[in-house]
């Protein structure tokens, strides 16, 4: 079963609107990773944030924990055309250090 | 600037060949990977491995095997190679343990006739 969930699945807006994207997962975690994967290519890594963080920043990502309702949410802030994508959050839990994939929220983003 | 690479992007079998998909990383990482990504999936884990000649099954390894015989390069075999192995392939590598952050391959998209 998927550890992290991705909602929604689609989302569609205009460039320079911000993108709110959702990752609720099922049991405690380590950490928690988004990916971003351009159409057809491999992932690459965004941003991690740690169980004891609660938001972390990265350019014009802010990523944000709350381990209390198991959700996390990306925000891309002035979104750009060149954002269009799919993400996916990625989470570590427990004994494993191996992070389980969510099927991911597949973003457009129109110029 | 840090890379994994995989043997193809594109490759086209027959039902009942054998496959070999190759991974090579050059960041010295002790951990590789193997997923394939389905539309509506997501990313399932096929197999891991955490140091040479060491393999680990993950979700969904029915039907696949793995060899790492070097540190850098993690391979995915597909004994006899079915339809609905048709899939993207990605391999990713990550130091140590600990949830690190995973460095991906650019992916091998696999179709089985």
């Amino acid at each position: 079963s998927q550890q992290g969930e991705e909602d929604p699945q689609a989302l569609s807006i205009q460039e320079g609107e911000n993108a709110t994207m959702n990752c609720s997962y099922k049991t405690s975690i380590n950490n928690l990773q988004w990916y971003r994967q351009n159409s057809g290519r491999g992932l690459v890594h965004l941003i991690l944030i740690r169980s004891n963080e609660r938001e972390k920043h990265s350019g014009r990502l802010r990523v944000t924990l709350d381990t209390s309702k198991k959700s996390s949410s990306l925000l891309i802030t002035a979104s750009r055309a060149a954002d269009t994508a799919s993400y996916f959050c990625a989470a570590a839990s427990g004994g494993s250090y191996i992070p389980t994939f969510g099927r991911g929220t597949s973003l457009i983003v129109h110029p | 600037d840090v890379k994994v690479t995989q043997s193809s992007r594109y490759l086209v079998k027959r039902t009942g060949e054998k496959v070999f998909l190759e991974c090579v990383q050059d960041m010295d990482h002790e951990n590789m990977f193997w997923y394939r990504q389905d539309p509506g999936l997501g990313l399932r884990l096929i197999y891991f491995s955490y140091d040479v000649k060491m393999k680990e099954k993950g979700d969904i390894p029915e039907g696949y095997s793995v060899s790492r015989e070097k540190k850098e390069r993690f391979s995915l075999i597909l004994e006899s190679a079915s339809t609905n192995q048709t899939s993207m392939y990605l391999c990713a590598s990550s130091e140590r343990r600990g949830g690190n952050e995973q460095f991906f391959g650019p992916g091998t998209r696999l179709t089985v006739l």
